[in-house]
């Protein structure tokens, strides 16, 4: 079992639609990462949070620290936001002082017009 | 402005010959990734590094070597050694410390082995 895993793996929506995508892991972690790959190959961080709702513009992040559960919503979806999104999760570690990121496989978006 | 630099964006190799990809950042990260990526495939750490001199093997480190002579310099070198090199490099970094700091990517460097 992989230990950061999204749903859906491949979402096709309509411009204008709500779009949520999902990300479940099984470890405890210091922080997570919502990222997006665009066809180009670059990455771009979107959030990174440890608690609660974060918003930016239409995306919105939230995360269930009990629950191991993290959902990106995108509002009001356009062409232009077709993309993989990651999630990303850093580890806490107790007994080193350094921590890796585990990555989600990622969830290819497209929106069509 | 700040961010992280990769290049070059495009290479091509002749299979047998070793190649170095660039990355630097002016962010002022301890902390440095390298990452590879194969289609409809996850990033995979190659390499990391938390601090000058010093760097750790990641998941598939087999077949590339990096350096870190200087905080903001963080190379990688693919080897003939290693048996399939072609894809997606990204390069990261991040503030370490007491809080957990946001990851930074470059824009990548696609490797082809002809």
């Amino acid at each position: 079992k992989n230990e950061v895993e999204q749903s859906p793996q491949n979402l096709t929506a309509q411009e204008g639609e709500f779009i949520t995508i999902n990300c479940s892991y099984s470890v405890g972690i210091s922080a997570l990462h919502w990222l997006q790959q665009h066809p180009g190959g670059g990455i771009v961080s979107l959030f990174m949070l440890s608690s609660g709702k974060k918003k930016h513009g239409r995306l919105i992040a939230t995360i269930n620290i009990q629950e191991k559960h993290s959902s990106l919503h995108i509002t009001a979806s356009h062409p232009r936001d077709s993309a993989v999104y990651i999630c990303a999760v850093i580890p806490f570690l107790m007994k080193t002082s350094y921590d890796k990121v585990i990555f989600g496989p990622g969830t290819s978006l497209s929106v069509i017009p | 402005d700040g961010g992280i630099t990769q290049s070059p964006k495009y290479l091509f190799r002749k299979e047998g010959q070793n190649v170095t990809l660039s990355c630097e950042q002016n962010l002022n990260h301890d902390a440095m990734y390298w990452y590879r990526q194969d289609p409809g495939q996850g990033l995979r750490l190659i390499y990391y590094s938390q601090i000058v001199n010093d760097f750790q093997k990641g998941d598939i480190a087999e077949g590339y070597s990096v350096s870190r002579e200087k905080k903001e310099s963080f190379p990688l070198t693919v080897t003939s050694a290693q048996k399939n090199p072609t894809a997606f490099y990204l390069c990261a970094s991040r503030r370490q410390g007491r809080t957990t700091g946001e990851l930074f990517f470059g824009e990548g460097s696609r490797l082809t082995v002809l």
